[in-house]
């Protein structure tokens, strides 16, 4: 099984600053295989990039994601208020199929 | 648009077998997509449990295949899932989903189930 290993647990911002957060798999994972969410208090998590790189419907292009082989990083180019919250990225796994998440890393206002 | 909608029984004694529904509105569950359970304990992360699709096939989590049913109504457009067993551990949020490409692209906006003597 595949561990994901989120950094930082904690990244302290002010709005308008520019944030990186780090996904690094234990084994090698296909890009089409990794995924990134975010999630607000009190609600589901809502999917913000897929296919590493690849923006889901309706999310802002400040959102960006990247990476290949075990390092992937979702970059927010400038943190608006409203992207304070806790992100996952996820990877899927074909042996056996499954799907697994990191750990998570809260965005805090500074 | 897609809307996904879970219920069941929100307080278990251990031992119990956790039954829960989802309810798929805004698209078939014959559509093609395999369709997940996902779950959170308080404060926690997410953990996968486990996929289905319109046919019935189904992953499992290893770690919970043991325990874990999940199963399809497509009269009904409805998704289940099964947990037997349960302790304090399985104390969670629980959430369906529809898989997109590898990821989660709808979900539903979860319920608790507490187990609790």
């Amino acid at each position: 099984e595949i561990v994901l290993t989120q950094s930082p647990g904690t990244l302290s911002l002010s709005p308008g600053e520019r944030a990186t957060l780090s996904c690094r798999a234990s084994q090698s994972v296909s890009s089409t295989y990794l995924a990134w969410y975010q999630q607000k208090p009190g609600q589901a998590p809502r999917l913000l990039i897929y296919g590493a790189s690849r923006r889901a419907t309706g999310i802002a292009d400040r959102f960006s994601g990247g990476g290949s082989g075990t390092d992937f990083t979702l970059t927010i180019s400038r943190v608006e208020p409203e992207d304070f919250a806790v992100y996952y990225c996820q990877q899927y796994g074909t042996s056996p199929p499954m799907y697994t998440f990191g750990q998570g890393t809260k965005l805090e206002i500074k | 648009q897609v809307q996904l909608q879970e219920w069941g029984a929100g307080l278990l004694k251990p031992s119990e077998t956790l039954s829960l529904t989802c309810g798929v509105s805004g698209y078939s569950i014959n559509g093609g997509h395999y369709w997940s359970w996902i779950r959170q304990p308080p404060g926690k992360g997410l953990e996968w449990i486990g996929e289905i699709v319109h046919s019935g096939d189904t992953n499992y989590n290893p770690s919970l295949k043991s325990r874990v049913t999940i199963s399809v109504d497509t009269s009904k457009n409805y998704l289940s899932l099964k947990l037997s067993s349960v302790t304090a551990a399985d104390t969670a949020v629980y959430y369906c989903a529809r898989n997109g490409d590898y990821s989660a692209d709808y979900w539903g906006q979860g319920t608790l189930v507490t187990v609790s003597s």
